[in-house]
């Protein structure tokens, strides 16, 4: 079965550095979405994304996030200056009309 | 807005007893329901979801689940638990339109004693 896949599993990051983390949704999806889960808690919605622009975000999302379809497979997501509060899972997830969501098995990231 | 509520959060059962997980949801229209399984330091598992229809839904792994209107509820059962089902588990309400967000709930930790 088709999975979403991301990339790396695990990123250790300074605080305030920049940060990219990568997603291959599955190939035929059209809707994509980034989720958060820190640790111990529930999962989040940052953002989803359709036709190459942003549908929805939270108030999580803010300033500093920011999403890109730089080609035709990958999905990322960027943290300009990262906090420490920013470490936590962080989920890919990709649709089709009317079917759920497929996550991916989540980056964990750590910031130092 | 939407939301999620499971009540529980730690249950305990013996393994091979039954189990039934609680999720209430508030949602303005007819929700899209998702019961996902994770395992420590892993992703999210579906394990099954109810869009429409048959108010009973079967998953994955001898899971089933029941979609109550009146109760507002989409509860998690199984009938006899396996030691490999400890894990925490989500509920999500999801919009019926695409590229809708899923809101979770807080989770349900099982443990499973022998």
């Amino acid at each position: 079965e088709p999975e979403v896949t991301q990339t790396p599993s695990h990123q250790v990051t300074q605080m305030g550095q920049e940060v990219i983390l990568r997603c291959v949704p599955i190939s035929n999806h059209l809707y994509f979405y980034w989720y958060r889960q820190i640790l111990g808690q529930k999962v989040e919605f940052l953002v989803s994304f359709y036709n190459n622009e942003i549908s929805e975000k939270s108030e999580i999302f803010d300033d500093q996030f920011s999403v890109e379809r730089p080609d035709g497979s990958n999905f990322t997501l960027k943290i300009r200056s990262t906090k420490l509060e920013d470490s936590a899972m962080y989920f890919c997830a990709s649709s089709v009309e009317g079917q759920p969501q497929h996550f991916g098995d989540g980056t964990r990231l750590s910031i130092l | 807005a939407q939301s999620v509520t499971q009540p529980d959060i730690h249950i305990t059962v013996s393994e091979g007893a039954s189990l039934e997980l609680r999720c209430n949801y508030s949602y303005g229209a007819t929700p899209y329901l998702f019961w996902y399984v994770q395992s420590p330091g892993q992703g999210l598992q579906l394990l099954l979801k109810y869009f429409s229809g048959d108010t009973l839904v079967q998953g994955i792994k001898g899971f089933e689940a029941e979609f109550k209107r009146s109760q507002s509820s989409f509860n998690l059962r199984k009938p006899s638990v396996h030691w490999s089902d400890a894990a925490e588990y989500f509920c999500a309400v999801g919009a019926g339109t695409n590229a809708g967000k899923s809101t979770f709930g807080d989770g349900t930790t099982l443990t499973v004693k022998p």
